[in-house]
């Protein structure tokens, strides 16, 4: 199985700071990964797919990036409703496996 | 709008069966991909299985193998999880997911998600 592993778990932050979410694959699965956000209480959402490409209304400040093993995520500037879990998934090969989550949380 | 509507949770002993449906609205049903995907109160995501948009094809996660069965009436616009020898730690929030694939010979992520249904495995 392909393990994806985020880091950091949990990330403090403020409204209008820059946030970077890394996940990595322990093999290549080339740019086979999507992003989902997970608000409290609410389903997981689609934001990336093909690791750099917008699901269709999610907002630009959401972008995706890597390609191999190493993947990022980036929020350019943080604001209320994206505080929130975030994770990655591989579908390069089964079983499809998701990142154990990382959750951005009010500094 | 897609809709994905699940039903079929609750409680249930452990070496006890559920089967879960999941009802498609909005969308032609029978040219995608549908997965299922648990989700532990307060944990992460787990993929649990899939079937092509024809029924030809099925994938179980290891875990499930053997247990569980995943299937689909085109007709009904539905998806099923059969679940058998049910264990304490099946116990998740189920979501039914759309794939993003169409008509594909390959499946890829998930586009639309259901509310999901609780099972809970306990004596």
């Amino acid at each position: 199985d392909i393990q994806m592993t985020q880091s950091p778990s949990t990330l403090s932050a403020s409204v209008g700071d820059r946030v970077t979410i890394t996940c990595r694959a322990s093999q290549t699965i080339n740019n086979w990964l999507a992003w989902y956000q997970q608000r409290p209480g609410k389903v997981p959402k689609l934001l990336i797919y093909g690791a750099s490409t917008l699901e269709s209304g999610v907002p630009s400040r959401f972008s995706g990036s890597g390609s191999g093993t190493e993947f990022i995520l980036t929020i350019s500037s943080l604001q209320p409703g994206d505080f929130a879990t975030y994770y990655c998934q591989q579908y390069a090969n089964y079983p499809r496996t998701f990142g154990q989550g990382t959750k951005v949380e009010t500094k | 709008e897609v809709q994905l509507v699940e039903s079929g949770g609750g409680l249930v002993q452990p070496g006890g069966s559920l089967r879960l449906s999941c009802a498609a609205f909005g969308f032609t049903f029978n040219d995608y991909w549908m997965n299922w995907v648990r989700q532990i109160p307060g944990g992460g995501l787990e993929w649990v299985a899939n079937i092509k948009y024809d029924g030809s094809e099925k994938y179980y996660v290891d875990s499930v193998k053997g247990r569980f069965t995943i299937a689909r009436d085109n007709t009904e616009n539905s998806v099923y999880l059969q679940m058998n020898s049910l264990r304490a730690d099946d116990t998740a929030v189920y979501y039914c997911a759309r794939d993003s694939a169409w008509r594909s010979g390959w499946s890829y992520y998930f586009d639309n998600w259901g509310q999901g249904t609780l099972v809970t495995v306990s004596s």
